[in-house]
């Protein structure tokens, strides 16, 4: 069955160090989401891509990248860990189809930064 | 994107139909209503959309108002595994693709 897997689904990292967290989908989806999730929050948007080297920015991108060399990668980095970036991240894929086509998530990245 | 309001928190009794409200007072003509869940630690996962008309599926029925500034989702036979976080979200059909979560409805499903 096609699906959407995230590695690691568990790191710690020291502030500082750079963190890239990968995102692969297996339904050939052009869009692609990094979002976050803290206590509080809810789901906030980092980044997406509509497809291969397209690339937007969230509400909350600062301190983070992505690239889309493939449509089916998505990696998000962390250029420089900082202890704010401790938090749970969740890929996502969607279709082209702009007719209310569904978004399907991973199964969520923790990270925690020291 | 419309903003949406829930309450962010009810009860239902196993068993029971729990139906969720949601207002999206300003939502555009071009923008359908999604439904999603997040159970604990796990990734958001899809339940229905609509448009205008009622929708259903083998998880769950859509109602939608006629003027379309609110909706219900319902359960029909609320279990245990179905106490979740429960977003109402609405979203345009082309453009951004990208979904706007707000707090949700945290949904207690009790024996």
């Amino acid at each position: 069955d096609a699906e959407i897997t995230q590695s690691p689904r568990h790191k710690i990292t020291e502030t500082g160090r750079q963190v890239t967290l990968a995102c692969h989908q297996t339904w050939n989806h052009n869009n692609m989401f990094w979002y976050r999730q803290d206590l509080g929050h809810g789901l906030r948007l980092i980044h997406y891509s509509y497809g291969v080297q397209d690339t937007n920015k969230g509400e909350v991108s600062d301190g983070y990248s992505v690239s889309r060399s493939n449509t089916e990668d998505l990696p998000l980095t962390l250029e420089s860990a900082a202890s704010s970036q401790t938090s749970v991240y969740f890929c996502a894929s969607s279709d082209r189809d702009f007719k209310g086509n569904t978004i399907y998530f991973g199964e969520g990245s923790w990270l925690t930064v020291v | 994107d419309a903003k949406t309001t829930q309450p962010p928190s009810m009860d239902c009794a196993e068993g029971r139909a729990a139906n969720l409200p949601c207002n999206h007072s300003t939502i555009s003509g071009n923008e359908y209503v999604y439904w999603y869940r997040q159970i604990h630690s796990q990734g958001p996962q899809y339940i229905i959309h609509g448009l205008k008309n009622n929708e259903t599926n083998e998880m769950a029925s859509l109602i939608i108002t006629e003027d379309r500034k609110s909706s219900t989702l319902i359960l029909p036979h609320a279990t245990l595994r179905d106490t979740a976080v429960y977003y109402c979200i609405v979203r345009v059909i082309q453009g951004a693709q990208k979904l706007v979560f707000g707090q949700g409805t945290r949904l207690t499903i009790n024996p």
